[in-house]
Protein backbone atom coordinates (compact mmCIF):
# COMPACT_ATOMS: atom_id res chain seq x y z
CA UNK A 1 0.00 0.00 0.00
CA UNK A 2 1.46 3.48 -0.89
CA UNK A 3 2.16 6.29 2.06
CA UNK A 4 -0.14 8.73 -0.16
CA UNK A 5 -3.22 7.44 -2.64
CA UNK A 6 -4.76 9.44 -4.76
CA UNK A 7 -6.98 8.61 -7.69
CA UNK A 8 -5.34 9.33 -10.82
CA UNK A 9 -8.85 9.77 -12.75
CA UNK A 10 -8.45 11.40 -15.61
CA UNK A 11 -11.52 13.82 -14.33
CA UNK A 12 -13.84 15.77 -16.79
CA UNK A 13 -16.41 18.81 -15.63
CA UNK A 14 -17.85 21.15 -17.41
CA UNK A 15 -17.24 24.63 -17.14
CA UNK A 16 -18.72 26.34 -13.90
CA UNK A 17 -18.59 22.97 -11.50
CA UNK A 18 -17.23 22.76 -8.13
CA UNK A 19 -14.49 19.89 -8.32
CA UNK A 20 -13.46 17.82 -5.32
CA UNK A 21 -10.00 15.98 -5.58
CA UNK A 22 -9.25 13.98 -2.17
CA UNK A 23 -5.95 11.70 -1.06
CA UNK A 24 -5.61 9.38 1.50
CA UNK A 25 -2.45 8.88 3.70
CA UNK A 26 -1.31 6.14 5.89
CA UNK A 27 1.40 7.82 7.61
CA UNK A 28 0.32 9.61 10.86
CA UNK A 29 3.42 11.13 11.25
CA UNK A 30 2.03 13.73 8.26
CA UNK A 31 2.06 17.48 9.69
CA UNK A 32 1.91 19.51 6.42
CA UNK A 33 -0.20 19.05 3.65
CA UNK A 34 -0.07 21.13 0.29
CA UNK A 35 -1.82 21.14 -3.28
CA UNK A 36 0.16 21.65 -6.26
CA UNK A 37 -1.20 22.29 -9.83
CA UNK A 38 1.03 20.77 -12.87
CA UNK A 39 0.40 22.12 -16.15
CA UNK A 40 1.80 19.71 -18.98
CA UNK A 41 5.74 20.60 -19.81
CA UNK A 42 5.72 23.15 -16.51
CA UNK A 43 6.93 22.22 -13.18
CA UNK A 44 4.25 22.15 -9.81
CA UNK A 45 3.20 25.06 -8.63
CA UNK A 46 1.92 25.43 -4.94
CA UNK A 47 -1.63 26.06 -4.47
CA UNK A 48 -2.53 25.21 -1.04
CA UNK A 49 -0.42 24.58 1.68
CA UNK A 50 -1.72 23.58 5.41
CA UNK A 51 -0.64 22.59 8.48
CA UNK A 52 -3.64 21.41 10.76
CA UNK A 53 -6.69 20.05 10.62
CA UNK A 54 -9.72 22.34 9.20
CA UNK A 55 -10.41 24.15 5.90
CA UNK A 56 -8.51 26.93 4.80
CA UNK A 57 -9.84 29.21 1.57
CA UNK A 58 -7.94 30.95 -0.96
CA UNK A 59 -9.96 32.18 -3.71
CA UNK A 60 -11.94 29.48 -5.55
CA UNK A 61 -10.21 27.11 -4.09
CA UNK A 62 -10.53 25.12 -0.07
CA UNK A 63 -8.67 23.05 1.13
CA UNK A 64 -9.69 20.63 3.80
CA UNK A 65 -7.47 18.02 6.18
CA UNK A 66 -8.93 15.42 8.10
CA UNK A 67 -6.21 14.47 10.22
CA UNK A 68 -8.15 11.56 12.37
CA UNK A 69 -9.43 9.66 8.94
CA UNK A 70 -6.30 10.35 7.04
CA UNK A 71 -8.07 12.58 4.35
CA UNK A 72 -7.87 15.56 2.35
CA UNK A 73 -9.58 17.52 -0.25
CA UNK A 74 -9.27 20.43 -2.46
CA UNK A 75 -12.29 21.94 -3.80
CA UNK A 76 -12.45 24.36 -6.73
CA UNK A 77 -15.49 26.33 -6.80
CA UNK A 78 -16.59 27.71 -10.36
CA UNK A 79 -13.90 25.78 -12.37
CA UNK A 80 -12.45 27.44 -15.57
CA UNK A 81 -11.19 25.94 -18.43
CA UNK A 82 -7.68 27.29 -17.34
CA UNK A 83 -7.65 24.97 -14.30
CA UNK A 84 -6.98 22.10 -16.55
CA UNK A 85 -3.93 20.34 -14.98
CA UNK A 86 -2.42 17.62 -12.88
CA UNK A 87 -3.42 18.50 -9.26
CA UNK A 88 -1.11 16.43 -7.01
CA UNK A 89 -1.11 16.20 -3.09
CA UNK A 90 1.59 16.18 -0.79
CA UNK A 91 2.25 15.88 2.42
CA UNK A 92 5.44 15.73 4.71
CA UNK A 93 7.02 15.06 8.53
CA UNK A 94 10.51 16.11 9.74
CA UNK A 95 11.64 16.60 6.12
CA UNK A 96 10.58 13.66 4.30
CA UNK A 97 7.89 14.82 1.61
CA UNK A 98 5.82 12.27 -0.34
CA UNK A 99 3.10 13.00 -3.17
CA UNK A 100 0.44 11.59 -4.75
CA UNK A 101 0.09 10.01 -7.82
CA UNK A 102 -1.54 13.24 -9.42
CA UNK A 103 -5.45 13.23 -10.67
CA UNK A 104 -5.78 14.88 -14.28
CA UNK A 105 -8.78 17.72 -14.30
CA UNK A 106 -10.00 18.57 -17.59
CA UNK A 107 -12.46 21.50 -17.86
CA UNK A 108 -14.40 21.85 -20.40
CA UNK A 109 -16.18 24.97 -21.95
CA UNK B 1 11.87 37.88 -9.43
CA UNK B 2 13.35 35.11 -11.74
CA UNK B 3 12.00 31.57 -10.98
CA UNK B 4 13.56 28.50 -10.79
CA UNK B 5 16.28 27.30 -13.78
CA UNK B 6 16.98 24.18 -14.87
CA UNK B 7 19.65 23.26 -17.39
CA UNK B 8 19.24 21.13 -19.60
CA UNK B 9 15.97 21.04 -20.79
CA UNK B 10 16.06 17.76 -22.43
CA UNK B 11 18.62 15.32 -22.44
CA UNK B 12 19.28 11.77 -23.98
CA UNK B 13 21.70 9.58 -22.56
CA UNK B 14 22.68 5.71 -23.38
CA UNK B 15 23.07 3.08 -20.21
CA UNK B 16 25.63 2.83 -18.25
CA UNK B 17 26.49 6.54 -18.89
CA UNK B 18 26.75 9.30 -16.37
CA UNK B 19 24.69 12.72 -16.34
CA UNK B 20 25.09 15.88 -14.73
CA UNK B 21 21.66 18.10 -14.16
CA UNK B 22 21.78 21.66 -12.59
CA UNK B 23 19.70 23.98 -11.11
CA UNK B 24 19.25 27.35 -10.40
CA UNK B 25 17.40 28.50 -7.04
CA UNK B 26 15.28 31.31 -6.49
CA UNK B 27 17.22 34.50 -6.08
CA UNK B 28 17.83 34.42 -1.84
CA UNK B 29 16.55 30.57 -1.69
CA UNK B 30 18.99 28.47 0.04
CA UNK B 31 17.18 24.68 0.19
CA UNK B 32 17.07 23.06 -2.79
CA UNK B 33 15.50 19.75 -2.84
CA UNK B 34 15.28 17.29 -6.22
CA UNK B 35 12.69 14.89 -7.42
CA UNK B 36 11.71 12.38 -10.01
CA UNK B 37 8.53 12.26 -11.75
CA UNK B 38 7.61 9.46 -13.59
CA UNK B 39 4.05 8.10 -15.44
CA UNK B 40 4.55 4.91 -13.16
CA UNK B 41 5.73 6.11 -9.68
CA UNK B 42 4.58 9.81 -9.48
CA UNK B 43 6.95 12.37 -8.05
CA UNK B 44 9.50 10.73 -5.71
CA UNK B 45 11.92 13.00 -3.32
CA UNK B 46 15.85 12.17 -4.39
CA UNK B 47 17.65 14.89 -1.47
CA UNK B 48 17.31 18.04 0.06
CA UNK B 49 20.36 20.67 0.31
CA UNK B 50 20.74 23.62 2.59
CA UNK B 51 23.83 25.78 2.56
CA UNK B 52 25.86 23.19 0.79
CA UNK B 53 25.17 20.41 3.32
CA UNK B 54 22.56 17.20 2.46
CA UNK B 55 20.03 17.76 5.24
CA UNK B 56 17.26 15.02 4.16
CA UNK B 57 17.33 12.48 1.51
CA UNK B 58 14.89 10.35 -0.10
CA UNK B 59 15.37 6.27 -0.84
CA UNK B 60 17.20 5.99 -4.25
CA UNK B 61 20.23 4.02 -4.76
CA UNK B 62 23.56 5.45 -4.36
CA UNK B 63 23.90 5.91 -7.68
CA UNK B 64 22.32 9.10 -7.61
CA UNK B 65 23.75 12.26 -5.51
CA UNK B 66 24.23 16.12 -5.78
CA UNK B 67 25.87 18.69 -4.31
CA UNK B 68 25.20 22.34 -3.78
CA UNK B 69 27.65 25.13 -4.20
CA UNK B 70 28.27 28.26 -1.90
CA UNK B 71 25.76 30.22 -4.37
CA UNK B 72 22.86 28.10 -3.66
CA UNK B 73 23.21 26.82 -7.08
CA UNK B 74 22.77 22.53 -7.21
CA UNK B 75 23.82 19.81 -9.35
CA UNK B 76 22.30 16.27 -9.46
CA UNK B 77 24.52 13.50 -10.72
CA UNK B 78 23.27 9.90 -11.95
CA UNK B 79 26.63 7.32 -12.90
CA UNK B 80 25.70 4.30 -14.51
CA UNK B 81 22.45 5.27 -16.58
CA UNK B 82 19.91 2.59 -16.45
CA UNK B 83 16.17 2.75 -18.48
CA UNK B 84 14.81 3.17 -15.66
CA UNK B 85 15.92 6.46 -15.35
CA UNK B 86 14.21 8.22 -17.88
CA UNK B 87 12.20 10.57 -15.94
CA UNK B 88 11.39 14.03 -15.51
CA UNK B 89 14.16 15.51 -13.10
CA UNK B 90 12.93 18.57 -10.81
CA UNK B 91 14.43 20.86 -8.45
CA UNK B 92 12.50 23.45 -6.30
CA UNK B 93 13.63 25.72 -3.99
CA UNK B 94 12.41 27.45 -0.74
CA UNK B 95 12.37 30.64 1.43
CA UNK B 96 15.12 30.88 3.69
CA UNK B 97 13.40 31.71 6.54
CA UNK B 98 11.31 28.07 6.73
CA UNK B 99 14.46 26.42 6.04
CA UNK B 100 12.71 23.03 5.55
CA UNK B 101 11.48 20.83 3.09
CA UNK B 102 7.77 20.76 4.33
CA UNK B 103 7.99 24.25 3.53
CA UNK B 104 6.49 25.96 0.36
CA UNK B 105 8.63 24.93 -2.46
CA UNK B 106 8.92 26.42 -5.91
CA UNK B 107 9.32 24.29 -8.64
CA UNK B 108 11.54 24.69 -11.49
CA UNK B 109 10.29 23.29 -15.27
CA UNK B 110 12.38 19.98 -15.32
CA UNK B 111 15.23 18.16 -17.13
CA UNK B 112 13.71 15.80 -18.98
CA UNK B 113 16.10 12.68 -19.20
CA UNK B 114 15.52 9.89 -21.58
CA UNK B 115 18.01 6.74 -21.46
CA UNK B 116 18.38 4.74 -24.22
Amino acid sequence: QKEVEQDPGPLSVPEGAIVSLNCTYSNSAFQYFMWYRQYSRKGPELLMYTYSSGNKEDGRFTAQVDKSSKYISLFIRDSQPSDSATYLCAMSADGDMRFGAGTRLTVKP
Amino acid sequence: KAGVTQTPRYLIKTRGQQVTLSCSPISGHRSVSWYQQTPGQGLQFLFEYFSETQRNKGNFPGRFSGRQFSNSRSEMNVSTLELGDSALYLCASSSPMRATVVSEQYFGPGTRLTVT
